[in-house]
């Protein structure tokens, strides 16, 4: 069965520092993959996603994420963190055997000091 | 913004009580989800529908029943509330609407806004 782990449950960094948050998954084949990011008191909101080709993807909100087959890593990154960036992160990974509904990751506290 | 609403958005009810929560979509999206979302545990699915009268388990749906009597609801109830189903209720949909406005593949979700569910 597939798997999403997101080994950090709490980020800080300062405002105007770089972000880098982790996803690694297990899989079979080439997977999907997704990072949504929620904040306090609202539903997921999706930021990026991969199916095939380039392996680095740009999202919303100046996010970018890289898929690296040999590492099983999609890590999210951000050059520069704004305050409203505070959120939870969840990385998600799919499909699942011959189900079309992906496996999320339990997530990321993303902390930002001003 | 996918034109998914959740309601209530906040429900406060005593253990024993039915309830229901309602999952509402504008683009005739095939697919409904909804999750559970508690602290340590992340999402967890409830139940699934891949079409009007199509339903299926997940991984948590043990109280819990579904009906998707159209494609534009997916409903949520709760036969006797307990405390543990105290959570944050999400909704998702994905795949392409006959309208064409989202392609999307199906394991693309967007979600709802939720709905906070206190059991007293």
């Amino acid at each position: 069965a597939q798997s999403v782990t997101q080994p950090d449950i709490h980020i800080t960094v300062s405002e105007g520092a770089s972000l880098e948050l982790r996803c690694n998954y297990s899989y079979g084949a080439t997977p999907y993959l997704f990072w949504y990011v929620q904040s306090p008191g609202q539903g997921l909101q999706l930021l990026l996603k991969y199916f095939s080709g380039d392996t680095l993807v740009q999202g919303i909100k100046g996010f970018e994420a890289e898929f690296k087959r040999s590492q099983s890593s999609f890590n999210l990154r951000k050059p520069s963190v704004h305050w409203s960036d505070a959120a939870e992160c969840f990385c998600a990974v799919g499909p699942s055997g011959g189900s079309y509904i992906p496996t999320f990751g339990r997530g990321t506290s993303l902390i930002v000091h001003p | 913004d996918a034109g998914i609403t959740q309601s209530p958005r906040h429900k406060v009810t005593e253990t024993g009580t039915p309830v229901t929560l309602r999952c509402h979509q504008t683009e005739n999206h095939r697919y409904m989800y909804w999750y559970r979302q508690d602290p340590g545990h992340g999402l967890r699915l409830i139940h699934y529908s891949y079409g009007v009268k199509d339903t299926d388990k997940g991984e948590v749906s043990d109280g819990y029943s579904v009906s998707r009597s159209k494609t534009e609801d997916f409903l949520l109830t709760l036969e006797s509330a307990t405390s543990s189903q105290t959570s944050v209720y999400f909704c998702a949909i994905s795949g392409t609407g006959p309208s064409g406005q989202m392609t999307a593949r199906q394991e693309e979700q967007y979600f709802g806004p939720g709905t906070r569910l206190t059991v007293t």
